[in-house]
């Protein structure tokens, strides 16, 4: 299993300005994601982290808005860029298993939970 | 591509009696399958998962999980509810392409309520 940290837990910041998460994990890992989980609603993938490699973006997502970082292989950073009271959400981390063959089960982190003033 | 929905947004149960939170999936390959709890202000924890081994799936916490092909459903059922089940459930479902393009597609969630 891998065990996810997230900083900050939780934040309130104001329209404008830009928050910068980080995901740390305890095991080095292929592939990280990054999710937003808007009040009341489903998990969206914002975007695939790869090491070594740009992020790729869902549709809806873009690099600009979103920038991440991929320095090695058990961290990550997601910024959320000018931030409006839309971008209130729950923003969760997440890695998928680098063992058993064509499952890997991927853990999340405990989210950190987001609100624009 | 493939979507997953889930038929009910809230569940109300009361205390000792069957869970049944219903999952139907549309995936254009052998899918695997998954339930999600996300207990409030915590993480989402894997209760169960489907992955084309035997279709009744046993989770944690006494949960179990039927795949039925012929009906694109993975309901989740425990027999006897908790107080401590109280939460949101996640049906999830994941095509079975390369490693690297493979995701997951959440459903919408079902929120859970136990009644003492």
């Amino acid at each position: 299993s891998a065990v996810i940290s997230q900083k900050p837990s939780r934040d309130i910041c104001q329209r404008g300005t830009s928050l910068t998460i980080q995901c740390q994990v305890d095991s080095q890992v292929t592939m990280m994601f990054w999710y937003r989980q808007q009040p009341g609603q489903s998990l969206t993938l914002i975007a695939t982290a790869n090491q070594g490699s740009e992020a790729t973006y869902e549709s809806g997502f873009v690099i600009d808005k979103f920038p991440i970082s991929r320095p090695n292989l058990t961290f990550s950073t997601l910024t959320v860029s000018n931030m409006s009271p839309e971008d209130s959400s729950i923003y969760l981390c997440s890695v998928r298993a680098t063992s058993g063959g064509i499952y890997n089960e991927q853990f999340f982190g405990p989210g950190t939970r987001l609100t624009v003033l | 591509a493939q979507s997953v929905t889930q038929l009910d947004s809230h569940v109300s149960v009361s205390e000792g009696t069957p869970v049944l939170l219903r999952c139907n999936y549309s995936s254009s390959y052998s899918p695997s399958l998954f339930w999600y709890v996300q207990h409030p202000n915590k993480g989402l924890q894997l209760l169960l998962k489907y992955t084309s081994a035997a279709t009744l799936v046993k989770g944690i916490n006494g949960f179990e999980a039927e795949f039925k092909k012929s009906e694109t459903s993975f309901h989740l059922t425990k027999p006897s509810a908790h107080m401590s089940d109280a939460a949101e459930y996640f049906c999830v479902v994941s095509d079975q392409g390369s490693g690297s393009a493979r995701q997951l597609t959440f459903g919408s969630g079902t929120q859970l309520t136990v009644l003492p």
